[in-house]
């Protein structure tokens, strides 16, 4: 079982859904969870990062974390097609663990 | 204030060459590390340098090795390119005691022919 988890996609969405990105993994030990958003031919962005379990908000942009079940998401209201990207979650004990990204398309 | 930059952008090597990439880490930053990316997956750590030092190291082998100079900036040099090689590879920097915000560069995109 690979450390972290993530369904490359494609995920086609049309403008103005609610998108839902999800990642599993399986070290308890994590404590950092991160979300990065990379463009094609571009280094990953930092979106936003969380520690331990819990939720956070960050405009349009929502991280939650469930430890218990080792389950990460990240939700993008009122999405735009300058959404359309590929996500990457990462985590971290001591190293950071990425995941495999999920391209994400928003149709207009 | 310029955040990360890597160079080159683009490099073209042949099996059993070795190239030297460059980083300069984001204003403040004192910490940096290494990724190489293949095509479709994530990025995958190499390892990391504090205080001209690696301190940690993902499972790549001796191949890679890497510097990290007083002004915070550092090398990636890889010996003896393989095909597999073939990735791109980025920087990012950070705070010691902040690793978990990285901020990345536009990375080196590495050919191996």
């Amino acid at each position: 079982q690979k450390e972290v988890e993530q369904d490359p996609g494609p995920l086609s969405v049309p403008e103005g859904a609610i998108v839902s990105l999800n990642c599993t993994y399986s070290n308890s030990a994590f404590q950092y969870f991160m979300w990065y958003r990379q463009y094609s031919r571009k280094g990953p962005e930092l979106l936003m990062y969380t520690y331990s379990s819990g939720n956070k908000e960050d405009g349009r942009f929502t991280a939650q974390v469930d430890k218990s079940s080792k389950y990460i998401s990240l939700f993008i209201r009122d999405s735009q097609p300058s959404d359309s990207a590929t996500y990457l979650c990462a985590m971290s004990e001591d190293k950071i663990i990425f995941g495999k990204g999920t391209r994400l398309h928003i149709l207009p | 204030d310029a955040g990360v930059t890597q160079s080159p952008t683009h490099l073209i090597k042949t099996r059993g060459q070795q190239v030297t990439l460059r980083c300069s880490p984001k204003s403040g930053h004192d910490t940096v590390s290494w990724y190489q990316q293949a095509l479709g997956q994530g990025p995958q750590f190499i390892f990391q340098y504090y205080e001209e030092e690696e301190r940690q190291r993902g499972n790549f082998p001796d191949r890679f090795s890497g510097h990290q100079f007083p002004n915070y900036s550092s090398e990636l040099n890889v010996n003896a390119l393989l095909l597999g090689d073939s990735a791109l590879y980025l920087c990012a920097s950070s705070l010691s005691d902040s690793q978990e915000t990285q901020y990345f560069g536009p990375g080196t995109r590495l050919l191996v022919l």
